[in-house]
């Protein structure tokens, strides 16, 4: 049982360039979510979904994309990477949004030059 | 808008005594807190959680205080070890309805070190 799972653990990218973050769990978990967090700001909510096909923005949506074509995936795509998208990204789950307790990644270290 | 914030950003003990983080909210609308701990490196760990309708729960080592009346939550940490060191975040969320409902607020976090 992995838990929720990250990928890259770094990345660096030029201004402008688009990627996707992954993030897989397999608790069968229903509400997934995707967080950003820099110094001195907390954790802060991107993104996030209740189910397969259901996605909803966060408090800091702007200039990410997301989907949930299943229930183990939840991918962050970076459109077009600005320096102000330089964070560490979590991605987290929960069995459901009343449970509330997420079990969290290990994270992305993200750079944008 | 609202948040949750904590007191102190650092707490330095040595090992063996007891830790207190503290923590307060302003959304007096929170139903339910959580503590979270994150080492250098990795993502935020579950600890404890409580819900407004107790003050008081207790797991390994570990206790959560809550007063509803001074919107205050405190972590207690007993016997505090090396591996304890870390920073510890609070978080909260609101009742059921409304457009926040599940989702947690997190407060910037303090710095637990502890000492051999």
């Amino acid at each position: 049982n992995a838990g929720v799972t990250q990928t890259p653990k770094f990345q660096v990218l030029k201004t402008g360039q688009s990627m996707t973050l992954q993030c897989a769990q397999d608790m069968n978990h229903e509400y997934m979510s995707w967080y950003r967090q820099d110094p001195g700001m907390g954790l802060r909510l991107i993104h996030y979904s209740v189910g397969a096909g259901i996605t909803d923005q966060g408090e800091v949506p702007n200039g990410y994309n997301v989907s949930r074509s299943t229930t183990e995936d939840f991918p962050l795509r970076l459109l077009s990477a600005a320096p102000s998208q330089t964070s560490v990204y979590f991605c987290a789950s929960s069995y459901n949004i009343v449970q509330e307790k997420l079990f969290f990644g290990s994270g992305t270290q993200l750079s944008v030059l | 808008g609202e948040s949750v914030g904590l007191h102190l950003p650092t707490l330095s003990v040595q090992e063996g005594d007891n830790s207190i983080i503290n923590c307060a909210y302003s959304n007096s609308a929170s139903d339910y807190f959580i503590w979270y701990k994150q080492e250098s490196g990795k993502g935020p760990q579950f600890i404890i959680d409580i819900r407004s309708n107790m003050d008081k729960r207790q797991g390994q080592r570990v206790t959560v205080l809550l007063n509803k009346t001074v919107k205050h939550l405190s972590l207690q940490i007993a016997a505090t070890q090396p591996g304890d060191s870390a920073v510890y975040f609070c978080a909260d969320s609101p009742r059921a309805g409304g457009t926040s409902y599940g989702k947690l607020t997190f407060g910037q976090g303090t710095i637990l070190t502890v000492h051999p």
